[in-house]
Protein backbone atom coordinates (compact mmCIF):
# COMPACT_ATOMS: atom_id res chain seq x y z
CA UNK A 1 0.00 0.00 0.00
CA UNK A 2 1.53 3.14 -1.33
CA UNK A 3 2.11 5.58 1.72
CA UNK A 4 3.81 9.49 1.40
CA UNK A 5 6.76 10.64 3.24
CA UNK A 6 6.61 14.64 3.59
CA UNK A 7 8.47 17.21 5.00
CA UNK A 8 7.55 18.09 8.35
CA UNK A 9 7.80 21.74 8.23
CA UNK A 10 8.68 24.43 5.85
CA UNK A 11 9.13 28.33 6.10
CA UNK A 12 8.76 31.10 3.10
CA UNK A 13 8.03 34.51 2.88
CA UNK A 14 5.49 36.30 1.57
CA UNK A 15 5.18 36.73 -2.34
CA UNK A 16 7.88 33.33 -2.84
CA UNK A 17 6.99 29.93 -4.55
CA UNK A 18 7.11 27.35 -2.27
CA UNK A 19 7.41 23.60 -3.48
CA UNK A 20 6.28 20.97 -1.02
CA UNK A 21 7.20 17.53 -2.34
CA UNK A 22 5.81 14.22 -1.42
CA UNK A 23 7.59 10.96 -1.72
CA UNK A 24 5.42 7.73 -2.67
CA UNK A 25 7.72 5.38 -3.48
CA UNK A 26 5.23 2.48 -3.81
CA UNK A 27 2.60 3.73 -5.81
CA UNK A 28 0.74 1.86 -7.86
CA UNK A 29 -0.35 2.02 -11.57
CA UNK A 30 -4.11 2.91 -10.67
CA UNK A 31 -3.07 5.44 -8.10
CA UNK A 32 -4.18 9.24 -8.36
CA UNK A 33 -2.22 11.34 -6.09
CA UNK A 34 -4.18 14.81 -4.10
CA UNK A 35 -3.27 17.06 -2.23
CA UNK A 36 -4.97 18.62 0.77
CA UNK A 37 -4.69 21.91 2.76
CA UNK A 38 -5.71 22.47 6.60
CA UNK A 39 -5.96 25.34 8.55
CA UNK A 40 -6.38 24.88 12.38
CA UNK A 41 -9.26 23.86 13.64
CA UNK A 42 -10.89 23.30 10.32
CA UNK A 43 -10.99 20.10 7.95
CA UNK A 44 -8.82 19.47 5.15
CA UNK A 45 -9.74 20.75 2.11
CA UNK A 46 -9.29 19.75 -1.57
CA UNK A 47 -6.40 21.76 -3.45
CA UNK A 48 -5.27 19.71 -6.35
CA UNK A 49 -5.46 15.98 -7.74
CA UNK A 50 -2.94 14.53 -10.46
CA UNK A 51 -2.00 10.95 -12.17
CA UNK A 52 0.67 12.12 -14.18
CA UNK A 53 2.46 14.85 -15.89
CA UNK A 54 1.76 18.77 -14.24
CA UNK A 55 -1.69 19.66 -13.33
CA UNK A 56 -3.08 23.68 -12.71
CA UNK A 57 -5.43 25.09 -10.99
CA UNK A 58 -6.34 28.51 -9.73
CA UNK A 59 -5.03 27.34 -6.56
CA UNK A 60 -1.63 25.80 -7.23
CA UNK A 61 0.40 23.46 -9.62
CA UNK A 62 1.25 19.75 -9.55
CA UNK A 63 4.21 18.11 -11.08
CA UNK A 64 4.32 14.32 -10.65
CA UNK A 65 7.67 12.74 -12.76
CA UNK A 66 7.09 10.03 -15.13
CA UNK A 67 7.97 7.39 -12.85
CA UNK A 68 5.19 8.72 -10.32
CA UNK A 69 7.16 8.03 -7.69
CA UNK A 70 7.03 11.64 -5.91
CA UNK A 71 5.27 14.65 -6.75
CA UNK A 72 5.54 18.17 -6.11
CA UNK A 73 2.78 21.01 -5.34
CA UNK A 74 3.94 24.61 -6.20
CA UNK A 75 2.22 27.48 -4.33
CA UNK A 76 2.44 30.63 -6.56
CA UNK A 77 3.42 34.00 -4.86
CA UNK A 78 2.57 32.77 -1.15
CA UNK A 79 0.47 35.07 1.37
CA UNK A 80 0.45 34.78 5.05
CA UNK A 81 -3.09 33.27 4.77
CA UNK A 82 -1.51 30.46 2.72
CA UNK A 83 -0.01 29.47 6.13
CA UNK A 84 -1.40 25.84 6.76
CA UNK A 85 -0.52 22.38 6.68
CA UNK A 86 0.01 20.68 3.69
CA UNK A 87 -1.11 16.84 3.21
CA UNK A 88 -0.36 14.56 -0.24
CA UNK A 89 -2.54 11.53 -0.41
CA UNK A 90 -2.08 8.49 -2.51
CA UNK A 91 -5.46 7.37 -3.34
CA UNK A 92 -5.73 3.21 -4.07
CA UNK A 93 -7.43 3.74 -7.18
CA UNK A 94 -10.41 1.71 -8.17
CA UNK A 95 -9.54 -1.30 -6.77
CA UNK A 96 -9.07 -0.88 -3.15
CA UNK A 97 -10.89 3.12 -2.99
CA UNK A 98 -11.34 3.07 0.21
CA UNK A 99 -7.75 2.65 1.29
CA UNK A 100 -6.48 6.62 2.59
CA UNK A 101 -3.09 7.33 3.75
CA UNK A 102 -2.48 10.57 4.83
CA UNK A 103 0.65 10.59 6.31
CA UNK A 104 1.68 13.63 8.84
CA UNK A 105 1.46 16.33 6.69
CA UNK A 106 3.78 19.59 6.05
CA UNK A 107 3.47 22.52 8.17
CA UNK A 108 4.08 25.38 6.19
CA UNK A 109 4.74 28.78 7.93
CA UNK A 110 4.24 32.20 5.67
CA UNK A 111 6.49 34.92 7.24
CA UNK A 112 5.60 38.52 6.07
CA UNK B 1 -24.73 24.82 0.58
CA UNK B 2 -22.79 21.45 0.47
CA UNK B 3 -21.48 20.34 3.44
CA UNK B 4 -20.75 17.64 5.71
CA UNK B 5 -21.96 18.74 9.24
CA UNK B 6 -20.57 17.25 12.81
CA UNK B 7 -21.92 17.58 15.87
CA UNK B 8 -20.92 18.51 18.90
CA UNK B 9 -18.30 20.46 17.85
CA UNK B 10 -16.38 20.38 21.57
CA UNK B 11 -17.13 17.51 24.13
CA UNK B 12 -15.41 16.82 26.97
CA UNK B 13 -16.72 13.76 28.74
CA UNK B 14 -15.48 11.03 31.17
CA UNK B 15 -13.96 7.56 31.07
CA UNK B 16 -16.66 4.77 30.49
CA UNK B 17 -19.55 7.55 29.21
CA UNK B 18 -20.60 5.77 25.96
CA UNK B 19 -21.25 9.05 23.57
CA UNK B 20 -22.31 9.61 19.78
CA UNK B 21 -21.13 12.43 17.23
CA UNK B 22 -23.02 12.62 14.57
CA UNK B 23 -21.86 13.18 10.85
CA UNK B 24 -24.38 13.99 8.47
CA UNK B 25 -23.84 15.33 4.67
CA UNK B 26 -26.33 16.61 2.05
CA UNK B 27 -24.17 16.08 -1.20
CA UNK B 28 -25.69 12.27 -1.47
CA UNK B 29 -22.24 10.94 -1.41
CA UNK B 30 -22.03 6.97 -1.22
CA UNK B 31 -18.85 6.98 0.72
CA UNK B 32 -18.61 8.25 4.50
CA UNK B 33 -15.96 8.00 6.51
CA UNK B 34 -14.49 8.59 10.01
CA UNK B 35 -11.09 9.81 10.86
CA UNK B 36 -8.48 10.95 13.85
CA UNK B 37 -6.27 13.23 14.28
CA UNK B 38 -3.23 13.39 16.68
CA UNK B 39 -0.01 15.51 17.08
CA UNK B 40 2.37 14.02 14.95
CA UNK B 41 0.52 11.04 13.25
CA UNK B 42 -1.51 13.01 10.96
CA UNK B 43 -4.84 11.59 9.87
CA UNK B 44 -5.68 8.00 10.65
CA UNK B 45 -8.69 6.16 9.03
CA UNK B 46 -11.59 4.91 12.27
CA UNK B 47 -14.03 3.36 9.91
CA UNK B 48 -15.89 4.04 6.51
CA UNK B 49 -18.88 3.30 4.64
CA UNK B 50 -19.13 2.40 1.26
CA UNK B 51 -23.18 2.78 0.87
CA UNK B 52 -26.60 2.06 3.26
CA UNK B 53 -25.88 -0.92 5.91
CA UNK B 54 -22.07 -1.12 4.22
CA UNK B 55 -19.09 -0.66 6.45
CA UNK B 56 -15.58 -1.74 7.13
CA UNK B 57 -13.16 -1.03 9.87
CA UNK B 58 -10.00 1.41 8.94
CA UNK B 59 -6.75 1.68 10.00
CA UNK B 60 -7.94 2.25 13.78
CA UNK B 61 -11.14 1.07 14.55
CA UNK B 62 -10.23 -0.28 18.28
CA UNK B 63 -13.12 1.40 20.45
CA UNK B 64 -15.30 2.39 18.23
CA UNK B 65 -18.37 1.33 16.30
CA UNK B 66 -20.52 3.19 13.15
CA UNK B 67 -23.79 2.41 11.67
CA UNK B 68 -25.11 3.83 8.06
CA UNK B 69 -28.67 3.73 8.70
CA UNK B 70 -29.37 6.14 5.79
CA UNK B 71 -27.07 7.48 3.36
CA UNK B 72 -26.45 11.22 4.44
CA UNK B 73 -25.61 10.02 8.43
CA UNK B 74 -22.72 7.84 9.51
CA UNK B 75 -22.28 8.29 13.56
CA UNK B 76 -19.16 7.36 15.45
CA UNK B 77 -20.04 5.80 18.35
CA UNK B 78 -17.77 5.48 21.29
CA UNK B 79 -19.37 2.88 23.81
CA UNK B 80 -16.68 3.24 26.49
CA UNK B 81 -14.39 5.94 25.84
CA UNK B 82 -10.96 6.10 27.06
CA UNK B 83 -8.22 8.72 27.76
CA UNK B 84 -6.22 7.34 24.35
CA UNK B 85 -9.29 8.55 22.21
CA UNK B 86 -9.36 12.29 23.21
CA UNK B 87 -8.42 13.52 20.47
CA UNK B 88 -9.95 15.78 17.10
CA UNK B 89 -12.27 13.94 14.65
CA UNK B 90 -12.89 14.48 11.13
CA UNK B 91 -15.78 12.78 9.04
CA UNK B 92 -15.42 13.04 5.07
CA UNK B 93 -17.80 12.11 2.28
CA UNK B 94 -17.25 11.00 -1.43
CA UNK B 95 -19.09 9.98 -4.27
CA UNK B 96 -17.50 6.80 -6.31
CA UNK B 97 -16.10 8.92 -8.84
CA UNK B 98 -14.48 11.22 -6.35
CA UNK B 99 -13.15 8.40 -3.89
CA UNK B 100 -11.32 6.23 -6.77
CA UNK B 101 -8.92 9.81 -6.83
CA UNK B 102 -9.51 10.79 -3.47
CA UNK B 103 -11.41 13.79 -3.33
CA UNK B 104 -12.90 14.05 0.05
CA UNK B 105 -15.29 16.64 1.71
CA UNK B 106 -14.30 17.22 5.22
CA UNK B 107 -16.65 18.16 8.09
CA UNK B 108 -14.86 20.62 10.47
CA UNK B 109 -14.13 18.19 13.30
CA UNK B 110 -15.26 17.84 16.33
CA UNK B 111 -12.61 18.15 19.47
CA UNK B 112 -13.44 15.28 22.19
CA UNK B 113 -11.40 14.74 25.35
CA UNK B 114 -11.77 12.47 27.83
CA UNK B 115 -11.06 12.76 31.40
Amino acid sequence: LAKTTQPISMDSYEGQEVNITCSHNNIATNDYITWYQQFPSQGPRFIIQGYKTKVTNEVASLFIPADRKSSTLSLPRVSLSDTAVYYCLVAQGVYNFNKFYFGSGTKLNVKP
Amino acid sequence: EAQVTQNPRYLITVTGKKLTVTCSQNMNHEYMSWYRQDPGLGLRQIYYSMNVEVTDKGDVPEGYKVSRKEKRNFPLILESPSPNQTSLYFCASSSPGQTSTGELFFGEGSRLTVL
